[in-house]
């Protein structure tokens, strides 16, 4: 089965306002984590990333936490944007292998 | 740059009949290639992974198969499909961490 689940599989956001999307993984052995970003009916988009020697991480509007203590990872999505409603994924990096989950929609309001 | 390429975008094809969808990747020597499904509002199956050419690691029983006659080539192949194969298909290719995908194909089997 999946090893790594999203919170939520809605999230619903004004435009302007952070988002925060959630994800919890059960391997604490795993060592890579991956946020991806999937629009209607194309593939998933690479986001963010981050090794499991970090706890944060840092891109363009987007941040990645990871809390190691408690097996879980978000991602934040400063100043959300209409264009920034998709699939989330976080991914869970296994040998050569990823685990998805789930994914949460965000929609953004205007 | 590397670019990833999947066609056909979109197939209707009928139960029982064949199953060819191909994946070629540009910009890159020797990626790991792997085929993923993704049924409608769910997140990615892995279906097959490949690390080299003719290594091909199945992750789950089915009537697909997979190929990698080329290093930058991989096949997504059934004998004689079921309802059950409608799906959009994503291919990618990676490192040994990250992966990028296509822009997938969408099968409706009828």
């Amino acid at each position: 089965g999946e090893s790594v689940g999203l919170h939520l599989p809605t999230l619903s956001v004004q435009e302007g306002d952070n988002s925060i999307i959630n994800c919890a993984y059960s391997n604490s052995a795993s060592d890579y984590f991956i946020w991806y970003k999937q629009e209607s009916g194309k593939g998933p988009q690479f986001i963010i990333d981050i090794r499991s020697n970090m706890d944060k991480r840092q891109g363009q509007r987007v941040t990645v936490l990871l809390n190691k203590t408690v097996k879980h990872l978000s991602l934040q999505i400063a100043a959300t944007q209409p264009g920034d409603s998709a699939v989330y994924f976080c991914a869970e990096k296994d040998d050569y292998k990823l685990s998805f989950g789930a994914g949460t929609t965000v929609t953004v309001r205007a | 740059s590397q670019t990833i390429h999947q066609w056909p975008a979109t197939l209707v094809q009928p139960v029982g009949s064949p199953l060819s969808l191909e994946c070629t990747v540009e910009g890159t020597s020797n990626p790991n290639l792997y085929w993923y499904r993704q049924a409608a509002g769910r997140g990615l199956q892995l279906l097959f992974y490949s690390v080299g050419i003719g290594q091909i690691s199945s992750e789950v029983p089915q009537n697909l198969s997979a190929s990698r006659p080329q290093d930058r080539q991989f096949i997504l192949s059934s004998k004689k499909l079921l309802l059950s194969d409608s799906g959009f298909y994503l291919c990618a290719w990676g490192t040994r961490n990250e992966q990028y995908f296509g822009p997938g194909t969408r099968l409706t089997v009828t």
